[in-house]
């Protein structure tokens, strides 16, 4: 069966550190991954999603970044964070669209 | 542009039906979906419908859909305790692999 895993669960983090979220999914090939990020009021923002190794989409300017280094593993980096990365991080795939989207656990941010 | 739209609060009675609403803007859209999120946790898959239907019935779940006025809702019968949760509606973009969510609505059921 598939799985998907998201760490850290939780994370804080000083305003000008850098950042590293890991999604790994398990149990399918050649996934389509996402990285959504959820803010209070803002509800779910889509932030990159990737169709293959090394192809990364963008939705927003921002100072994350996403990676893709091999076929199951999703990567969200800042080399700075700012006090609004704060959210609750959402790494989520799906096999072939559309389709249903099978989510993660989350990971908690809060930059101080 | 993508936008999807949702009131933010629901607060039911048990018992009681929910009917949680959503508008959408990519008429293309093909797929339409609810998802539920537990506290603290990854959203979950409830239901969706096809484009090409007005209505889908799930057991205790009705989703209703206006393609006219982009309009898509969903009716929780009898709603319990545990269906205290948010609800994003969502749509899949046509001729790309996006998936653009609402802004969930947070239902809260009173006892």
């Amino acid at each position: 069966s598939q799985t998907i895993h998201q760490w850290p669960a939780t994370l804080v983090q000083p305003v000008g550190s850098p950042l590293s979220l890991e999604c790994t999914v398990e149990g399918t090939s050649n996934p389509n991954l996402y990285w959504y990020r959820q803010a209070a009021g803002r509800g779910l923002q889509l932030l990159f999603y990737s169709v293959g190794i090394g192809q990364i989409s963008s939705e927003v300017p921002q100072n994350l970044s996403a990676s893709r280094p091999q076929d199951r593993q999703f990567i969200l980096s800042s080399k700075k964070l700012l006090l609004s990365d704060s959210g609750f991080y959402l790494c989520a795939w799906i096999s072939s669209g559309p389709g249903e989207l099978f989510f993660g656990e989350g990971s908690r941010l809060t930059v101080l | 542009g993508e936008d999807v739209e949702q009131s933010l609060f629901l607060s039911v009675r048990e018992g009681d039906s929910s009917v949680i609403n959503c508008t959408y803007t990519d008429s293309s859209s093909t797929y339409l979906y609810w998802y539920k999120q537990e506290p603290g946790a990854g959203l979950q898959l409830l239901t969706y419908i096809f484009s090409n239907m007005d209505m889908k019935q799930d057991q205790r779940l009705t989703v209703l859909l206006n393609k006219k006025d982009k309009h898509l809702s969903l009716r929780i019968a009898d709603t319990q305790t545990g269906d205290s949760a948010i609800y994003f509606c969502a749509e899949s973009i046509p001729g790309t692999y996006k998936y653009i969510f609402g802004t969930g609505t947070r239902l809260k059921v009173l006892a």
